[in-house]
């Protein structure tokens, strides 16, 4: 089982629309949790982290459950810019904080 | 002021060759990173260094070669290239703080072995 898994899509949704993705983590350990965002043939950059009580950023929503082992985040008022795959990250373990276990990734294609 | 670098941007080669790849990071980060992205987009952590001492070393081929002359540089040799090295390669770096998780990566660096 991969240490993060996450539902690869692609998401194809109208502008405007509301999606969310899903990601679950395998070790109990983990301490730490983001969403990075990849563009096309682009290198990976931080969208935000996810915090305990669930945090928003403008149009996006992270939210974390410790007890399911499992994140998510919700994007808004989708825009053609939002179009990415995006990358569920966790640190392994309590002070590990300089190895991030990647997930595989969620495609996102807004459509016009 | 490009903040981490990389050289070069795609290097096509053929097997059995040995090649290097270059990261430089400008933002004074104590720690460097090499991944690889495979064909199905897993990016997987390779090398990580802080102040030029080898920190993680996950499980990969000793034909992979990490050096890193200075805490700003973390260069990638590899030998004896094979069809299965090919592969987008991103070097990343981030500041050594508890508080600090962001990794900044570089643009990569895409290997094609023929």
């Amino acid at each position: 089982r991969k240490e993060v898994e996450q539902d690869p899509g692609p998401f194809n949704v109208p502008e405007g629309a509301t999606v969310a993705f899903n990601c679950t983590y395998s070790n109990s350990a983990s301490q730490s949790f983001f969403w990075y965002r990849q563009d096309c043939r682009k290198e990976p950059k931080l969208l935000m982290s996810v915090y305990s009580s669930g945090n928003e950023d403008g149009r996006f929503t992270a939210q974390l459950n410790r007890a399911s082992q499992y994140i998510s985040l919700l994007i808004r008022d989708s825009k053609l810019s939002d179009s990415a795959t995006y990358l569920c990250v966790v640190t392994p373990r309590r002070g590990a904080t300089n190895k991030l276990i990647f997930g595989t990734g969620t495609l996102l294609a807004v459509q016009p | 002021d490009t903040a981490v670098s990389q050289t070069p941007k795609y290097l096509v080669t053929q097997m059995g060759n040995d090649k290097s790849i270059k990261c430089e990071q400008n933002l004074g980060h104590d720690t460097m990173y090499w991944y690889k992205q495979d064909s199905k987009k897993f990016l997987k952590i390779m090398f990580s260094y802080n102040n030029k001492e080898l920190i993680i070393n996950e499980t990969v081929p000793n034909r992979f070669s990490p050096k890193s002359p200075d805490k700003a540089h973390l260069n990638l040799h590899i030998n004896s290239l094979e069809l299965g090295d090919s592969a987008v390669y991103f070097c990343a770096s981030r500041q050594d703080s508890p508080s600090s998780y962001e990794q900044y990566f570089g643009p990569g660096t895409r290997l094609t072995v023929t």
